[in-house]
């Protein structure tokens, strides 16, 4: 299958700070999608996006959807406590192989308060 | 409540003893779908159902077979688990195979296989 490269693997800063991560492709998507996982739980669906280019936010998150549709990246800003979890982005594909979606490796987030 | 359940939640099995996980949604869903969840390698999509009747492997189906009697489940069966088979499992749906994007998952499923 297809990989997705997720980076940073994890990251460790202070309430307050923001945040930046991304995921990377060799093969194009058709749609990115964003998602939090907090321990104990399924992934829930933060931001997701559908053009090359296309910029979104929600809250303090913010994602885009590289023009080259194989990065996305996602920034959350003045990070607090409760964005504790592991973030993972994932790619779509509708091929004749079938609707395939894949995720990347996650990053995990940890916020000192 | 609209949800999606799994169980068992845990188990602990050994090797070459046949389990079924089960999974249930109750949001009249056509779309369902199983992962596995290991460290590093995020959620990796192991079969998918379109709607009753219709399933399709997805990335790593390799020991694993799933069943669409119903719309509301997709069981995960395993029949004869290996220890590379011990993981966090999850199940999602959504509306429908277009709206994969909104999928809703279950809680998981941790399975250790000996």
């Amino acid at each position: 299958g297809q990989q997705l490269n997720q980076s940073p693997q994890s990251m460790f800063i202070q309430e307050g700070e923001d945040v930046s991560m991304n995921c990377t492709s060799s093969s194009i998507f058709n749609t990115w999608l964003w998602y939090k996982q907090d321990p104990g739980e399924g992934p829930v669906l933060l931001i997701a996006l559908y053009k090359a280019g296309e910029l979104t936010s929600n809250g303090r998150l913010t994602a885009q959807f590289g023009i080259t549709r194989k990065d996305s990246f996602l920034n959350i800003s003045a990070s607090i406590p409760s964005d504790v979890g592991i973030y993972f982005c994932a790619g779509h594909l509708r091929n004749n192989a079938g609707n395939m979606l894949t995720f990347g490796g996650g990053t995990r987030l940890m916020v000192k308060p | 409540e609209a949800q999606v359940t799994q169980n068992p939640r845990y188990l602990i099995t050994v090797t070459g003893k046949k389990l079924t996980v089960t999974c249930s949604q109750n949001m009249n869903h056509e779309y369902m779908s199983w992962y596995r969840q290991d460290p590093g390698l995020g959620l990796r999509q192991i079969y998918y159902s379109m709607n009753v009747e219709v399933t399709d492997k997805g990335d790593v189906p390799e020991g694993y077979k799933v069943s669409r009697k119903e719309k509301r489940n997709f069981p995960l069966i395993l029949e004869s688990p290996s220890p590379n088979q011990t993981s966090l499992y999850f199940c999602a749906s959504s509306l429908q195979g277009t709206l994969w994007n909104e999928q809703f998952f279950g809680p998981g499923t941790r399975l250790t296989v000996l």
